[in-house]
């Protein structure tokens, strides 16, 4: 079975433009979480979908959206892109929440830096 | 909130020698945890897992006991190896609002070398 799938995997931008990165789940997972890492705040949830809704959400401003389409596959968007905003940026897949905790598998993740 | 506190890096061990990486967390509810690995270039791995009190989880030699009196869940193995250099995060997962989001500590550089 295919792994969690990003594309693309390395990503330049410059400061003020925006992006859009994607992941594909793994086969039957209908959970998507997104998490950035970074050196100096590590690891850090950015939002979760599951069947096209978003569950929840973390502590980030709303030039950070995302969305999940019905084949579970998502996007994440980046407006208005900061230097800061430089990261890893990690998409995960779970079969998904219904009151059992489902173990989550991570992409190789984008690298995306602002330049 | 929730937090998970592991201990500050980097980790230099020789090889064959004793491995502890300290994780402590905060919580509400009855959370599950996890740690996970992460090598250089690639994504994260689960490693081993634990969902409730006494638990331990156990993988590629790689221990941990999940306890709930002191709110730990130490990361343990008795002889690592060079293949084993990588960066460890402890995790906890909480359903309180029946979402699965992961809280991950800094994460713990270890370095074997031969």
């Amino acid at each position: 079975k295919a792994g969690v799938t990003q594309t693309p995997r390395y990503l330049i931008k410059t400061r003020g433009q925006q992006v859009t990165l994607s992941c594909s789940p793994i086969s039957g997972h209908r959970s998507v979480s997104w998490y950035q890492q970074t050196p100096g705040q590590g690891l850090q949830f950015l939002f979760e979908y599951f069947s096209e809704t978003q569950r929840n959400k973390g502590n980030f401003p709303g030039r950070f959206s995302g969305r999940q389409f019905s084949n579970s596959r998502s996007e994440m968007n980046v407006s208005t892109l900061e230097l800061g905003d430089s990261a890893l940026y990690l998409c995960a897949s779970s079969l998904g929440p219904s009151g059992e905790t489902y173990e989550q598998y991570f992409g190789p993740g984008t690298r995306l830096t602002v330049t | 909130g929730n937090s998970v506190t592991q201990m500050e890096g980097p980790v230099t061990l020789s090889e064959e020698a004793f491995l502890t990486i300290n994780c402590t967390y905060t919580a509400t509810g009855y959370p599950s945890l996890f740690w996970y690995v992460q090598y250089p270039g690639e994504g994260l791995q689960l490693l081993l897992k634990a969902t409730k009190a006494d638990d331990k989880g156990s993988n590629k030699g790689f221990e941990a006991t999940y306890r709930k009196e002191t709110t730990s869940f130490h990361l343990e193995k008795g002889s690592v190896q060079v293949s084993d250099s990588a960066v460890y995060f402890c995790a906890l997962s909480s359903s309180g609002a029946g979402s699965y989001q992961l809280t991950f500590g800094k994460g713990t550089k270890l370095s074997v070398i031969p």
